[in-house]
């Protein structure tokens, strides 16, 4: 069965702080996508993440994968209240034509002044 | 470019009825897929569609369908809706090619109610 974990479920820090969300799943996957969801909105495209060792980055925010190690962690520095969402990671699973993104249970963050 | 559209983007139905919802993918993409996204369940894959076929299916009940037009425009349709049905359904579109699968953008939702 294919599963994506994602830890913390909930995270609440604050401002200026330093955290790590990570995201385990169970079988192989070359690819993984983070997105983004505010309160009553859609889904937003963060990072795409296509090889192992890749790393990206966007102001506060820093995705890395390990494929060996089947995890991805976004990386959260020096938060600021504008960060607060969910967020969620989402590695392609399977091959070929049934490859299809699975979605972890989401990470809800909140940034506290 | 314009992004995806789904429509509408909000509908009460009362349980037994059916509803269907409409969603239109980024230009030149030809691949839609269809999530459920509930407080309790998370986000759940429904179906994909890849050039007016079914490519890939989830875990729910044969209630749950769907179809692509040859635009790549696609619909869901739930029959005999129940009150666990209530959720934000969210489409995204995917330039997808027959052997590999491509960021998605998602689209705004539809947000169903059942009563």
């Amino acid at each position: 069965e294919l599963k994506v974990e994602q830890n913390p479920l909930f995270l609440s820090m604050q401002e200026g702080k330093n955290y790590t969300i990570y995201c385990n799943y169970s079988t192989t996957s070359d690819r993984l996508y983070w997105y983004r969801q505010d309160p009553g909105k859609s889904l937003e495209s963060l990072f795409v993440l296509l090889s192992n060792g890749a790393v990206k980055q966007e102001g506060r925010l820093m995705a890395s994968l390990d494929t060996k190690a089947r995890l991805s962690t976004l990386h959260i520095t020096a938060a600021v209240h504008d960060l607060s969402a969910t967020y969620f990671c989402a590695p392609v699973l399977g091959q070929g034509g049934s490859e299809k993104l699975v979605f972890g249970k989401g990470t809800k963050l909140t940034v506290n002044p | 470019k314009a992004g995806v559209t789904q429509t509408p983007r909000y509908l009460i139905k009362t349980r037994g009825q059916q509803v269907t919802l409409s969603c239109s993918p980024i230009s030149g993409h030809r691949s839609v897929s269809w999530y459920q996204q509930t407080p309790g369940q998370g986000l759940q894959f429904l179906f994909e569609y890849f050039s007016e076929t079914q490519r890939n299916k989830g875990n729910f009940p044969g209630r749950f369908s769907g179809r692509q037009f040859s635009n790549s425009r696609s619909e869901m349709n739930v029959s005999t809706l129940e009150l666990g049905d209530s959720a934000l359904y969210l489409c995204a579109s995917s330039a997808r090619t027959s052997g590999r699968l491509y960021e998605q953008y998602f689209g705004p939702g539809t947000r169903l109610t059942v009563t």
